[in-house]
């Protein structure tokens, strides 16, 4: 079945180091990953994606790799900040007649000043 | 542009009650997706729906919980006869007609079961 696998479930960094997140999917029909940044008791806030016809992103401090042949996307944020702390989670979509994202079971990454 | 929302943001029922959830999609937006978040757990995908139309109801229990998205007014999932189980923060989520795929979720409904 479809299956989204996060990795680690935590993380501790010092500010001004960067941060990797990983995450692997079962369905290679997949072709959109989506990185969603949850606060405590907050809404999930997309902040970046990616479509399988790509094999890499950024946007500022954030940037998104996509191995298709691994079936493997990570998240990479570089100069961290104490504000980057939260809960991320990764994505996967077939997209067409569902879009339903299947989630990872999320990074709790925290950023030490 | 006001974005997704979602009422109540907090709903207390005991057990054997109803609960109802309301989601009013971005402007613009004809998709809507909810989701469930168990405590200290990640998001899981209950139903999408189009306006008057449910497309993938792969997620939801098979029983007590519905979903409708109707032509006029908001998207309501309700959950009959509520379980201690029940308890968990729902999401709305929306996105753009045509095949986009981001999706915004709303700030979510805390369901406390009692």
């Amino acid at each position: 079945g479809e299956n989204v696998e996060q990795h680690p479930s935590t993380l501790s960094v010092q500010e001004g180091d960067s941060a990797v997140i990983k995450c692997t999917y079962s369905d290679s029909a997949s072709n959109y990953f989506p990185w969603y940044k949850q606060e405590l008791g907050k809404r999930p806030q997309l902040i970046i994606d990616i479509r399988s016809n790509v094999g890499e992103k950024k946007d500022q401090r954030i940037a998104v790799t996509l191995n298709k042949t691994a079936k493997h996307f990570s998240l990479h944020i570089t100069e961290t900040q104490p504000e980057d702390s939260a809960v991320y989670f990764c994505a996967a979509s077939k997209g067409g007649a569902t879009n339903k994202l299947i989630f990872g079971t999320g990074t709790l990454l925290a950023v030490q000043p | 542009n006001a974005g997704v929302m979602q009422n109540p943001r907090h709903l207390v029922r005991r057990r054997g009650q109803e609960a109802r959830l309301r989601c009013s999609p971005m402007k613009g937006h004809s998709h809507v997706y909810w989701y469930r978040q168990l405590p200290e757990e990640g998001l899981k995908f209950m139903v999408y729906l189009q306006k008057e139309n449910i497309i993938d109801e792969s997620g939801m229990p098979k029983e007590r919980f519905s979903a409708e998205f109707p032509k006029e007014g908001p998207s309501i999932l309700r959950i009959q006869q509520v379980v201690r189980g029940d308890s968990a923060a729902y999401f709305c989520a929306s996105s753009p007609p045509g095949g986009n795929y981001e999706q915004y979720f709303g700030p979510g409904t805390r369901l406390t079961v009692t």
